[in-house]
Parts: structure tokens; sequence; C-alpha cells
């Protein structure tokens, strides 16, 4: 089956450092990859989601490239902030009806 | 801007009782969904529903059922609380089914 899987817990760095927190899945079929960033008391929100046409998803200085070879989709940026720190969750959907996250990493990033 | 309502916000009540948790959304999508997201964060899909459409019914208790009177809307129902639905429920929408995800601000249930 659909299946989503993020190694850290947590992961801890210093401002300025670089970010990459990895996602692996596993899908019967080309799957979408996404990326959602939840901070403290808010709802979680889309950060990235994987293109079609293998182009390498940006925003707010994240990026994330959908490598099907080794079925990844790492979330990486150059330049931690403090304003990072929360939590990232790595989600796929599938067109066999499956929606299916990661159990989530959280991010500190310590000044 | 806020896209996905949820009320309320905050409920507190009893082993046993029954509740209703409402959302709604302003995006003009076709999917609800609806999520639990536990005390160590883990976020699981309960229900989806595309177009009034039950399509994804993952296997929670029987005590659990969503409602939906339009597209726009998908309530949740959890008849004879127990003390492990205490959690926060996550509504969300998306323009077509496994399409970007847009989610309220979620219902904090608390069962004593």
């Amino acid at each position: 089956g659909d299946s989503v899987t993020q190694t850290e817990g947590l992961v801890t760095l210093t401002e300025g450092l670089p970010v990459m927190l990895n996602c692996t899945y596993q899908s019967t079929y080309s799957p979408f990859l996404f990326w959602y960033v939840q901070h403290l008391n808010e709802a979680p929100k889309l950060l990235l989601k994987s293109f079609t046409d293998n182009k390498r998803p940006e925003h707010q200085g994240f990026h994330a490239t959908l490598h099907k070879s080794s079925s990844s989709f790492h979330l990486q940026k150059s330049s931690a902030q403090l304003s990072d720190s929360a939590l990232y969750y790595c989600a796929l959907s599938s067109n066999t009806n499956k929606v299916v996250f990661g159990t989530g990493t959280r991010l500190q990033v310590l000044p | 801007e806020t896209a996905v309502f949820q009320t309320p916000n905050y409920h507190v009540t009893q082993v046993g009782n029954e509740v209703s948790f409402n959302c709604k959304q302003t995006l003009g999508h076709d999917t609800m969904y609806w999520y639990k997201q536990d005390s160590k964060k883990l976020l699981k899909i309960m229900f989806s529903y595309n177009n009034k459409q039950l399509i994804v019914n993952e296997t929670v208790p029987r005590r659990f059922s969503p409602q939906s009177s339009d597209k726009a809307h998908l309530n949740l129902r959890i008849k004879s609380v127990e003390p492990e639905d205490s959690a926060v429920y996550l509504c969300a929408s998306s323009r077509d089914w496994g399409d970007t995800q847009y989610f309220g601000p979620g219902t904090r249930l608390l069962v004593l």
C-alpha cells in the first residue's frame, strides 16, 4: 500500500545552517508529493507540491526534488531562519484515492 | 485569509456524550476531508467527501460519522465519545481529490 516515511522526529540546528528534512515514499502509481508546514497553534498549510514535469518547486527559500528512482522528496533550504521552526509533514496523494501523511518532523532553529 | 471555517474552536465533554463539529469552505472546492491530529501530532485522515459522495472511509470507529448537506459543508458527528477521542479535529478542502489541501483552524476536543 501507499506510505510515507519521515525518519526524523526532531531536527535541531543553528540559524544560518542548511536544512534537509527527509521524506521517502512507497506507492504503486506515480503519486503527487507535498510538504505541509504547521506553525505552533496554526493549521497546516501547503509549502511545496511536486510537479509532473520534474521541475523543482520552490517557496520561501525551501525546495524539494522528486526523485522517482529513490522514491524521495526531501525538503531543503540553504540557510535556516528562526521563523522556520515548525512541524513539517510530507504527504502523498495517489490516483487510487489514497492520501497519506508522514509522521511529521519538528524543526527547531536556534539562535 | 481564512477560507475553511470550523466551529467550535474548543469543546469539553464527558464520556458517553454526543458531539458535532461543523466545517464550511468558501473556496468552491469539490472535496472535503476530516483529519484527527493526536497528542503526538500524528495526522490521520478519517473521511473525505467528493461532491457529497464518500470516497474514502478509513477504518475509524463506527461512532464517528460524516454529515454533508452540500459540497461546501462537511460536519463530523461522534456518538458516545470516549477518552481516546480527545484530539484536534482538522477539516480541509481541495479543488479536486488529492489536490492541494486547505486546512481549517481545527476543533480541539477534550473528553473527561
